[in-house]
């Protein structure tokens, strides 16, 4: 079965700093990949998606991810946070359908 | 709002009461899912629906869930004889299905706790 990790179980990061997310799957064929966001309270927002084509992919508010194959990773990138980036960032892959989430990563902004 | 809406947003429910959370996805959306979310966790799924047919059950789903689409629109999952452990938030998500790709637009969950 398909499956992602998220290493980082928390994260604090200073706003107007870079942000970095990781995210590991296991899937021999290409994987369907996503971001979601979510703030306290909420449900999970889309950030983006992987389904093939270019490896950089960009999404809403800022953040952009990675699909690099021969790490089987699929990081989650913004150049410089704002403190409304606070919040929990989950990795998923979908499994004929049916998403598979990470643990998920608590991102904590300073200012 | 033509998103996915969830109600109740919070239930306060003593054990060993029956519990019943309803979503109703975005209108055109033929497939519909039930996670569960517990503190620090990320979504587990429980179940989905395509149309009214429920097509797949999580080993997570107890006999003491049950879920139902009835019409193939709004979705009902109920909890009979709630326990402590089932204190969660209860999410639902609605997707166009699409070769099964997956991405899921979510309603802003059931929190239920159990006392």
């Amino acid at each position: 079965a398909q499956s992602v990790t998220q290493p980082d179980i928390h994260i604090t990061v200073s706003e107007g700093a870079s942000l970095e997310l990781r995210c590991n799957y296991s899937y021999g064929a290409t994987p369907y990949l996503f971001w979601y966001v979510q703030s306290p309270g909420q449900g999970l927002q889309l950030l983006l998606k992987y389904f093939s084509g270019d490896t950089l992919v960009q999404g809403i508010k800022g953040f952009e991810a990675e699909f690099k194959r021969s790490q089987s990773s699929f990081n989650l990138r913004k150049p410089s946070v704002h403190w409304s980036d606070a919040a929990e960032y989950f990795c998923a892959s979908s499994d004929w359908g049916k998403l598979q989430f990470g643990a998920g990563t608590q991102v904590v902004v300073t200012p | 709002d033509t998103g996915v809406s969830q109600d109740p947003r919070h239930k306060i429910t003593k054990r060993g009461q029956n519990v019943t959370f309803r979503c109703d996805p975005i209108s055109e959306h033929n497939r519909l899912y039930w996670y569960r979310q517990t503190l620090g966790q990320g979504p587990e799924f429980l179940t989905y629906f395509q149309n009214e047919a429920q097509l797949e059950k999580s080993r997570l789903l107890s006999d003491r869930f049950s879920a139902e689409r009835p019409k193939g629109s709004f979705s009902t999952l109920e909890i009979q004889r709630t326990e402590q452990g089932d204190s969660a938030m209860y999410l639902c998500a609605s997707s166009l299905e699409e070769s099964g790709v997956g991405e899921l637009f979510f309603g802003e969950g059931s929190r239920l706790t159990v006392l």
